[in-house]
């Protein structure tokens, strides 16, 4: 079973745009990462964000999250066309060991 | 740094016939997590080990076994294919007690 949910499940935009997607999920955590997946390929870490912690950046990136609302935004300050994939949070329960429970992800796309 | 490689890349088996696909981690990476992503949705969680053994398992049936070498190497195994068995297959490593995963390219299979 999926423990997220992004949205929107597709996002347009144009290259110089901000791209925002949300995540929410379903049990306690001890924190929420997102990675990127370029045409069905292999995953790429972006960004981990601690159960403790409220936002994060990291160069274009900007990461919230709200545990009290079990929820999580991803923001893409400035997209580039090399940004269009698929954008996909995932959770590690508490207690529950390092196993990732993913999302079903955000298809993005910037065109020039 | 090699990464995570998997092979093969692409793999076609006919239904009831038997798979084996492999893992080599990222140096210094002594845990192996499989995923498997169906078209359109995010990966779900196979199973993981560490020190040769399963130390996690996700909502996946016994058709699904794997196994660690002394090497950190990992294989997954799947018997009995289905149809619905066609998928990407995705190896990921971390260090231990770390959730920040690095992916492989995947292994995609078809079952025809």
């Amino acid at each position: 079973s999926q423990q997220g949910e992004e949205d929107p499940q597709a996002l347009s935009i144009q290259e110089g745009e901000n791209a925002t997607m949300n995540c929410s999920y379903k049990t306690s955590i001890n924190n929420l990462q997102w990675y990127r997946q370029n045409s069905g390929r292999g995953l790429v870490h972006l960004i981990l964000i601690r159960s403790n912690e409220r936002e994060k950046h990291s160069g274009r990136l900007r990461v919230t999250l709200d545990t009290s609302k079990k929820s999580s935004s991803l923001l893409i300050t400035a997209s580039r066309a090399a940004d269009t994939a698929s954008y996909f949070c995932a959770t590690d329960a508490l207690q529950a060991g390092t196993a990732l429970i993913f999302g079903k992800g955000t298809t993005l796309s910037v065109s020039s | 740094d090699a990464g995570v490689t998997q092979s093969p890349t692409h793999l076609i088996k006919t239904r009831g016939q038997q798979v084996t696909l492999r893992c080599s981690p990222k140096s210094g990476h002594d845990t192996v997590s499989w995923y498997q992503q169906a078209l359109g949705q995010g990966p779900q969680f196979i199973f993981q080990y560490y020190e040769e053994e399963e130390r996690q398992r996700g909502n996946f049936p016994d058709r699904f076994s794997g196994h660690q070498f002394p090497n950190y190497s990992s294989e997954l195994n799947v018997n009995a294919l289905l149809l619905g068995d066609s998928a990407l297959y995705l190896c990921a490593s971390s260090p231990t007690g770390n959730t920040e995963a690095f992916f492989g390219q995947g292994t995609r299979l078809t079952v025809v």
